[in-house]
């Protein structure tokens, strides 16, 4: 079964530079989350969307923004990159009922800022 | 963390034994994910279950969710050593919102 692909696995960048990452959400799922997670900590929620507007945002520094586009796939911008910013990036896509649904999580992207 | 806490934060214990890990959270919610990660690793989803659920199965799993009490408990029986990693538990609300938990480190001893 198709799984979240994102891209790319790994990304170095330097301070200031921007990134950015990207998500394939399973098909026919129409709701992609972003998380992020710091060494050894737990991930944290960042923004939502539910076909393709934005539904939620959570610990999103204004640095960042995101958006998903008409192929349900979405993109996380960071620019002014930080050394903080170092971090594993989760995607994560449900097919969202009245309830919520299960979410499957993609691989991540590790973010390295140095 | 925004929304639960997970207890004990680490566990160590012999192959074979039972691993009991509990979660409590602040708000209402809609469901309850656990996970597990291991190091460096990304996260695997392992069950849901839902706000008027109070118990799952899923192999050696075992959920349960007293919303009453705003906790769940996530249940390893016959623990493998391969069960080794950590164990987080995500709350989702009415909002396109899943919080996580501040997570538990088990250790399965060979």
């Amino acid at each position: 079964a198709a799984g979240v692909i994102q891209s790319p696995r790994h990304l170095i960048k330097e301070k200031r530079e921007t990134a950015t990452l990207k998500c394939y959400p399973i098909p026919r799922h129409d709701t992609v989350y972003w998380y992020q997670q710091g060494p050894g900590q737990d991930p944290q929620f960042l923004i939502s969307f539910y076909e393709k507007m934005q539904s939620d945002k959570g610990s999103i520094p204004d640095r960042f923004s995101a958006q998903q586009f008409s192929d349900y796939h979405s993109e996380l911008n960071m620019s002014s990159l930080e050394l903080g910013d170092s971090a594993l990036y989760f995607c994560a896509s449900s097919k969202l009922g009245t309830q919520g649904d299960e979410q499957y999580f993609g691989p991540g992207t590790r973010l390295t800022v140095t | 963390s925004q929304q639960g806490e997970e207890d004990p934060q680490a566990l160590s214990i012999q192959e074979g034994e039972n691993a009991t890990m509990n979660c409590s959270y602040k708000t209402s919610i809609n469901n309850l994910q656990w996970y597990r990660q291991n190091s460096g690793r990304g996260l695997v989803h392992l069950i849901l279950i839902r706000s008027n659920e109070r118990e799952k199965h899923s192999g050696r799993l075992r959920v349960t969710l007293d919303t009453s009490k705003k906790s769940s408990s996530l249940l390893i029986t016959a623990s493998r050593a391969a069960d080794t990693a950590s164990y987080f538990c995500a709350t989702g609300n009415t909002g396109n919102q899943f919080y996580f938990g501040t997570g538990t480190s088990l250790t399965v001893i060979p």
